[in-house]
């Protein structure tokens, strides 16, 4: 067990529809990364948050969106959805935001969109 | 995108050592060398990092060469339930993008009774 909890574990639901993932980093970790994962691209960054503001961005789409709360809770956004969009999304956090702090990934959210 | 080069799969008898070897040739001074494994869907699981040094934990060892262009994981006494795939990340020093995972496809272990 990491230590990072993500709801929920699957979800189903239909194109054009929107939906919010949720993530809880680990106790006193300040930084929150997700992650998209599907079977034709693999392990995509998608976005990084330190301690409730934007670090990094990567490979998100404008139709997703995230943000950190002052509980440092994360939450990510999907709207709009098509079925490209069905993958297992991790969400990740560290201490810090600094390369030597150690990432520690969640079981995953499995979206499946129809 | 990934900075290594990683065999695409590779095969180790239950109870023998695993070497999964990782080619980092344009690592800068300041890029740390980690590895993570995947067991099929779950979540990537930290096994071990480092900068210069050898490393050890409970989990596996990590020898970096000289140069830092190659790395090496060890598994010493690998099991079943080691079979992943494996991946060896290089992550700048500092935050920021190049402070995140990038990951590659890794290596695939296979790990037959």
């Amino acid at each position: 067990d990491s230590g990072v909890t993500q709801t929920p574990k699957h979800l189903i639901t239909a194109t054009g529809q929107r939906v919010t993932l949720r993530c809880s980093p680990r106790s006193g970790d300040l930084s929150v990364y997700w992650y998209q994962q599907s079977l034709d691209q693999g392990l995509q960054f998608l976005i990084q948050y330190y301690n409730g503001e934007e670090r990094a961005k990567g490979n998100i789409l404008e139709r997703f969106s995230a943000q950190q709360f002052p509980d440092l809770h994360s939450e990510l956004n999907l709207s709009s959805l098509e079925l490209g969009d069905s993958a297992l999304y991790f969400c990740a956090s560290s201490e810090t935001a600094r390369s030597g702090n150690t990432i520690y990934f969640g079981e995953g959210s499995w979206l499946t969109v129809v | 995108d990934a900075k290594t080069t990683q065999p695409t799969s590779m095969d180790c008898a239950e109870g023998r050592a695993a070497n999964l070897p990782c080619n980092h040739s344009t690592i800068s001074g300041n890029e740390y060398v980690y590895w993570y494994r995947q067991i099929h869907s779950q979540g990537p699981q930290y096994i071990i990092h480092g900068l210069k040094n050898n490393e050890t934990n409970e989990m596996a060892s990590l020898i970096i060469t000289e140069d830092r262009k190659s790395s090496t994981l060890i598994l010493p006494h690998a099991t079943l339930r080691d079979t992943a795939v494996y991946y060896c990340i290089v992550r700048a020093y500092y935050g920021g993008s190049q402070g995140n995972l990038i990951f590659g496809k890794g290596t695939k272990l296979s790990v037959k009774p």
